[in-house]
């Protein structure tokens, strides 16, 4: 089946680092990957949708500038925190989908556990 | 903008019991999925429903989506406690070429605890 990859899987940084988070498709082209943040028992929110090559959408309130996310290639998507403070503290997924139909299934990663001191 | 009203938040019963967690919207979703997630995993999806009124069943689990794709349910029938975990409905956009195109939007999520 088709895996999505995320790395790092965990990271703990000092306030004012920008940590930047990959994701990979590795068996198939990805034309769009959506980032989701999730708080602990709580469910996904949705920050932004990138299509490969182009700009990232982002979801209302969701800062442009704080959350920098390219999407170079076919299989990979960036996810760049800048300037992470402890607020930004979550766990941070990705998902990558392949055909542009509505109905393909979103696939995945494990998600990146952030935690800034 | 789409919401999914997911209920119950919390769940806890006892193992052999059956249990339904409800998703509910005011919006038309293209189809619904269902997820179950694990603490410091990603979600997995277990199912699709695209057709209204349509039932899916996955070993224990019956997935209903509602007549008109606005509402849906997870059932499970004698739960075990490899249930535990958190399950997520999320409603998947339509419209081709609109900027909603294939997203999804996620209900509140219901934690499951299933006790021997």
């Amino acid at each position: 089946g088709a895996v999505v990859s995320q790395h790092p899987s965990w990271v703990i940084c000092k306030s004012g680092t920008s940590v930047k988070i990959e994701c990979r498709s590795l068996d198939f082209q990805a034309t769009t990957m959506f980032w989701y943040r999730q708080f602990p028992k709580q469910s996904l929110m949705l920050m932004a949708t990138s299509n490969e090559g182009s700009k990232a959408t982002y979801e209302q309130g969701v800062e442009k500038d704080k959350f920098l996310i390219n999407h170079a290639s076919l299989t990979l998507s960036t996810l760049t925190v800048t300037s992470a403070h402890p607020e930004d503290s979550s766990f941070y997924i990705c998902s990558a989908r392949g055909l542009q139909r509505y109905n393909q299934p979103q696939h995945f990663g494990d998600g990146t556990r952030l935690s800034i001191l | 903008t789409q919401l999914l009203e997911q209920s119950p938040q919390f769940l806890s019963i006892q193992e052999g019991e059956n249990l339904t967690v409800y998703c509910n919207s005011s919006s038309v979703f293209s189809s619904l999925q269902w997820y179950r997630q694990e603490p410091g995993e990603g979600p997995v999806l277990l199912v699709t429903v695209v057709t209204g009124g349509e039932v899916k069943k996955l070993k224990r689990l019956t997935f209903q989506f509602g007549d008109a794709r606005k509402d849906s349910s997870l059932h499970i029938t004698a739960a075990q406690t490899g249930d535990t975990g958190l399950y997520l409905c999320a409603g998947v956009s339509g419209g081709a070429g609109g900027t909603s195109y294939g997203k999804l939007t996620f209900g509140q999520g219901t934690i499951l605890t299933v006790h021997p």
